[in-house]
């Protein structure tokens, strides 16, 4: 029943370390997100792809990459992470037959540097 | 580029008073506004939008936003407060209006609603 859904939920790691978390929607959506929440609770997209294409990429260091093997998918990879990755990173999805441009939500993954 | 901005990180009301969230957006097309909710150590929830139909839009929950684009604003409120009311409450703007099925939500501050006895 899940739409959108993410692992881990909660991810601890030491700074330097190399993570991933997945993100997958079963709405049939063809353009997916990733969202990252700062301490501050702070909303910024990060990037988006749409029919495994990337559309938008915001200022987001290039330690960080996402990957689309498939519509209903989108991975976000983390090289070398830092303190200031801690946050919580929000997958979403949408359609391009919705004219409402609305964006469903993952529960979300807190993401936590040592 | 298009911005919201919430009037209030911190509103507080008695349980049974009227809710009043403000946001207030900037945006050079005709956007689409967007109320999420999110719960302590939860995701985001929607509560309702504007999609340039009905200016007076009624989500869940018992709460509506009007849509003034006089004021370039977007208010969400609720009639009496509920102790389960208490979150954080976020308004949001996209702007590829135009058919394109796709942009990025840009997200006010946050405010965060208490309801207290």
């Amino acid at each position: 029943d899940t739409a959108v859904s993410q692992t881990p939920k909660y991810l601890v790691t030491q700074m330097g370390n190399d993570k991933s978390i997945k993100c997958e929607q079963n709405l049939g959506h063809d353009t997916m997100y990733w969202y990252k929440q700062d301490s501050k609770k702070f909303l910024k997209i990060m990037f988006s792809y749409n029919n495994k294409e990337l559309i938008i990429n915001e200022t987001v260091p290039n330690r960080f990459s996402p990957k689309s093997p498939d519509k209903a998918h989108l991975n976000l990879h983390i090289n070398s992470l830092e303190l200031g990755d801690s946050a919580v990173y929000f997958c979403a999805s949408s359609s391009p037959r919705d004219a409402n441009n609305e964006q469903f939500f993952g529960p979300g993954t807190r993401l936590t540097v040592l | 580029a298009q911005s919201v901005t919430q009037l209030g990180s911190h509103v507080s009301v008695s349980e049974g008073a009227l809710v009043l969230l403000r946001c207030n957006y900037s945006s050079s097309v005709p956007p689409y506004l967007f109320w999420y909710v999110q719960y302590p150590n939860q995701g985001l929830q929607l509560l309702l939008k504007y999609t340039s139909a009905a200016t007076l839009v009624k989500g869940i929950n018992g709460f509506e936003a009007e849509f003034k684009k006089s004021e370039t604003s977007f208010h969400l409120t609720k009639p009496s407060a509920h102790m389960s009311d208490a979150a954080e409450y976020f308004c949001a703007v996209i702007t590829n209006a135009g058919g394109t099925s796709y942009g990025k939500l840009t997200f006010g501050q946050g405010t965060i609603l208490t309801v207290h006895p």
